[in-house]
């Protein structure tokens, strides 16, 4: 494609319940970062991945978050037992070449009630 | 924590006149990155800046780097109302991670 899709656009869900959120990111880069924005605060790193390197997990902030890349392409998100304090914005973005400028998806909106 | 501290929190300026948004940040990078953010959405990548470069431009943006103080500066000469967006200092380490500031929220008032 020709940028960062993420889906779903928007997720209602209810506390306890599990969330996938997948990122497809453009076609042969090789960096993809997970970000959590909640309402008008900056950019929380979750997760990076880069090439066939182990991922940098340090940003995860419990062990209900989890996330995986397969083939080197599209990546999920997983959130288990989903809290309100979940509630937010959950960017994607890929990236590569010697700038490693990132794009990023339009964001999944996540609501826990 | 490498993560870029910007300042001020909020910008609100009249149409016409400059805008000026400073980054701070606390280990070595490889660069510094600005980006921009409407409406809580995906950011768009605006301008990138080396280690070893100490000014860019590209069209009305400025950046400026200062590797010795560890901080960066964005300037938006001329404003105008659709320029309204928060505005992001990523940094680069050695690792190729980028991280993220909290964000300058700037307000172009017609």
């Amino acid at each position: 494609g020709a940028g960062v899709s993420q889906s779903p656009s928007n997720k209602v869900t209810e506390k306890g319940k599990d969330v996938e959120l997948r990122c497809d990111p453009i076609s042969g880069h090789t960096a993809l970062y997970w970000y959590r924005q909640s309402l008008g605060q900056g950019l929380e790193f979750l997760i990076y991945f880069q090439g066939n390197s182990a991922p940098d997990k340090s940003g995860l902030p419990s062990d209900r978050f989890s996330a995986e890349r397969t083939g080197g392409s599209v990546s999920t998100l997983t959130i288990q037992r989903t809290q309100q304090e979940d509630s937010a914005v959950y960017l994607c973005a890929s990236g590569g070449g010697a700038k490693n400028i990132q794009y990023f998806g339009a964001g999944t909106r996540l609501s826990v009630l | 924590s490498q993560q870029g501290e910007e300042d001020p929190q909020a910008l609100s300026i009249q149409e016409g006149e400059n805008a000026t948004m400073n980054c701070s940040y606390k280990t070595s990078i490889n660069n510094l990155q600005w980006y921009r953010q409407n409406s809580g959405r995906g950011l768009v990548h605006l301008i990138l800046i080396r280690s070893n470069e100490r000014e860019k431009h590209s069209g009305r943006l400025r950046v400026t780097l200062d590797t010795s103080k560890k901080s960066s500066s964005l300037l938006i000469t001329a404003s105008r109302a659709a320029d309204t967006a928060s505005y992001f200092c990523a940094t680069e380490n050695q690792g190729g991670k980028l991280i993220f500031g909290q964000g300058t929220e700037l307000s172009v008032k017609p």
